[in-house]
């Protein structure tokens, strides 16, 4: 079975640039998750999808992020402008399940550096 | 913060002891997870252990809950050197929203 596909893996970019990451999730898990994480920190939460609805995204910087999925399949996570502090690494992560009940399965992040 | 918190933040052990791990957090569980994170790569699941349970055991994996302190222990025994990782817990709700602990970073030195 094939894991999360992200890409890049890395990307560096100047500070008031925009940037793109892609996830394909396991196929048939319907919910799907971006994390950030910062290094030396546990990955936080920035908007999680069930199909193609948003369920939460109550910690995505709506000012300068943005995430969709379409078909529910696919997603991708944008950012304009970046900031020196969206240095971090993008995760995403699908589950099988809708009710809390498994486990997350992780695709390999996408290092981002803001110069 | 919805994030649970690890500690130690670092532990650093011998090959063959036993490495315990804590997480607390704050609000009602669906289970709680704990994942393991080689340096650079992404986050791969060990154990769940549901909010009615206290006790869960997998291979050399023993993981505890206590709902009433809001805690939990992951313990790893008769370590080895590819055990070094980073380990976090993962709160889940019933709204399959999973919040993640600071992490431990263990060093196993061989």
């Amino acid at each position: 079975e094939a894991g999360v596909a992200q890409s890049p893996r890395y990307k560096i970019i100047e500070k008031r640039q925009s940037v793109a990451f892609w996830c394909n999730p396991i196929s048939g898990h319907a919910t799907l998750y971006w994390y950030q994480q910062i290094l030396g920190q546990g990955p936080k939460l920035l908007i999680q999808f069930q199909n193609n609805g948003v369920v939460d995204d109550s910690q995505l910087p709506k000012d300068r992020f943005s995430a969709e999925r379409l078909k529910g399949v696919d997603s991708t996570l944008k950012i304009q402008p970046a900031k020196l502090e969206d240095s971090a690494v993008y995760l995403c992560a699908s589950s099988l399940f809708s009710t809390g009940t498994g486990e997350l399965f992780f695709g390999e992040g996408s290092r981002l550096t803001v110069l | 913060s919805q994030q649970g918190e690890e500690d130690p933040q670092a532990l650093s052990i011998q090959e063959g002891e036993n490495a315990t791990m804590n997480c607390s957090y704050k609000t009602s569980i669906n289970n709680l997870q704990w994942y393991r994170q080689n340096s650079g790569r992404g986050l791969v699941h060990l154990i769940l252990i549901r909010s009615n349970e206290r006790e869960k055991h997998s291979g050399r994996l023993r993981v505890t809950l206590d709902t009433s302190k809001k805690s939990s222990s992951l313990l790893i025994t008769a370590s080895r050197a590819a055990d070094t990782a980073s380990y976090f817990c993962a709160t889940v709700n019933t709204g399959n929203q999973f919040y993640f602990g600071t992490g431990t970073s263990l060093t196993v030195i061989p």
